[in-house]
């Protein structure tokens, strides 16, 4: 069975604030590691699909950086926005066998952004 | 561009109906992936289906669920003789490849009574 955490559960910042959360992942048979914002009320859009040891995606304030060798990526947010509440899910895709076309998620980051 | 369609939004069977999903893909979208997310849980794979083919089912229960991709019309997710434990909301959502990212629908909250 793969796990994918992700920390933390949940997280409060002021409008302004810079912040960032990890997704743990396993560090073998790695094929692609996805990241993607999920509205309350929206469907989950996608954010980046990183596939490199020390692949660096940026999107406008958002930002990931990914650990194949050790198991983990950072997604960052500059300069919190309201806009940007959401929960951001990260999610596994290995490289081998049967498995190999499915995503598995992790539960989340629920991020609340106080103006 | 009207992105994945999926209907109904909500939809409530008694115990021992049968439950039918539909998913429109993305236009351009071959790639339709089906997930389930339980109350308090994560979104979970149940199955990975081209045009006409399933690829990856893997993640589906081995009864009461079925899964299609006509050449013409909608995915169909297919859960026969539902139970209280169904109850889950159920997402579609396609891919131009399988390693881009993908496009969800809104969902399906299933809620059997």
């Amino acid at each position: 069975i793969l796990n994918v955490e992700q920390s933390p559960q949940s997280l409060h910042v002021q409008e302004g604030d810079s912040t960032n959360f990890t997704c743990s992942f396993p560090s073998s048979n790695f094929y692609a590691l996805h990241w993607y914002r999920w509205e309350t009320a929206k469907s989950p859009e996608a954010l980046f699909v990183m596939t490199l040891n020390g692949d660096e995606k940026k999107k406008g304030r958002i930002s990931a950086t990914l650990n194949t060798k050790e198991g983990y990526s950072y997604l960052y947010i500059k300069g919190s926005q309201p806009e940007d509440s959401a929960t951001y899910l990260c999610a596994f895709r290995g490289d081998s066998g049967a498995g190999s076309y499915q995503l598995t998620f992790g539960k989340g980051t629920k991020l609340s952004v106080i103006p | 561009n009207a992105g994945v369609m999926q209907n109904p939004r909500h939809l409530v069977r008694r115990r021992g109906q049968e439950a039918r999903l539909r998913c429109s893909p993305m236009k351009g979208h071959s790639h339709v992936y089906w997930y389930r997310q339980l109350p308090e849980e994560g979104l979970k794979f149940m199955v990975y289906l081209q045009k006409e083919n399933i690829i990856d089912e893997s993640g589906m229960p081995k009864e009461r669920f079925s899964a299609e991709f006509p050449k013409e019309g909608p995915s169909i997710l297919r859960i026969q003789q539902v139970v209280r434990g169904d109850s889950a909301a159920y997402f579609c959502a396609s891919s131009l490849r399988t390693d881009y990212g993908y496009t969800f629908g809104s969902g399906t909250r299933l809620t059997v009574v």
